[in-house]
């Protein structure tokens, strides 16, 4: 069974601009959550999807935003990026009621 | 609120010795999971063990065990025989029956396996 993929692996943006990362989750596997990861911070959860649905969200302002489509694939898009958004961000997966996340091998973001 | 504690930054450990790493967490939920994963310098977090809080023996998955101590909210990690590859970033992670999704992940662990 193929694993969580996210696309692109590497970018490079400006500030201001806007960015749009994809997390293709393990077939079956019906929530997606996203997480930043910052050599400051850690690892900080931004929200979750289910079905379609944001079932979760972390404590990130509202330039970050997701969704997710039928097919369970998943996209989190960056409006108006600043330098602290330069970031390591990974997708995971799991099935309905589990605990344990499967995570992609992440987006490194870089914000110039 | 719930939160992850992990004391070591850092650990070097001779290859195939036995090595211990430490994480306490908190929380006011009886209901929760406790989760250790692997981050190589590729950045891929990579799922080891998983422990319930009502499973009432320790976790095993090959050379990784979990060492759990509910009543000191301890789940320290146990890798017996280190290898060479398991030089890495190792992360203990929690996540709540009420917060459903949400994973909280410690600051980290980075173990360097000597030969």
């Amino acid at each position: 069974k193929a694993g969580v993929t996210q696309t692109p692996r590497y970018l490079i943006k400006t500030r201001g601009q806007q960015v749009t990362l994809s997390c293709s989750p393990i077939s079956g596997h019906r929530s997606v959550s996203w997480y930043q990861q910052t050599p400051g911070q850690g690892l900080q959860f931004l929200f979750e999807y289910f079905s379609e649905t944001q079932r979760n969200k972390g404590n990130f302002p509202g330039r970050f935003s997701g969704r997710q489509f039928s097919n369970s694939r998943s996209e989190m898009n960056v409006s108006t990026l600043e330098l602290g958004d330069s970031a390591l961000y990974l997708c995971a997966s799991s099935t309905a009621g589990a605990y344990e996340q499967y995570f992609g091998p992440g987006t490194r973001l870089t914000v110039t | 609120a719930q939160k992850i504690t992990q004391t070591q930054p850092g650990m070097f450990v001779q290859e195939k010795e036995a090595v211990t790493l430490d994480c306490t967490y908190d929380t006011s939920d009886q209901s929760y999971g406790l989760f250790w994963y692997k981050q190589p310098s590729s950045g891929e977090m990579i799922f080891l063990i998983y422990q319930g809080s009502y499973d009432e023996q320790n976790a095993t998955e090959g050379r990784y065990s979990l060492n759990f101590q509910k009543a000191r909210k301890s789940a320290n990690l146990v890798i017996s025989a280190s290898q060479l590859g398991d030089s890495a970033m190792y992360f203990c992670a929690m996540r709540e029956s009420s917060s459903a999704s949400k994973i909280i992940f410690g600051s980290g662990t980075r173990l360097s396996i000597r030969p």
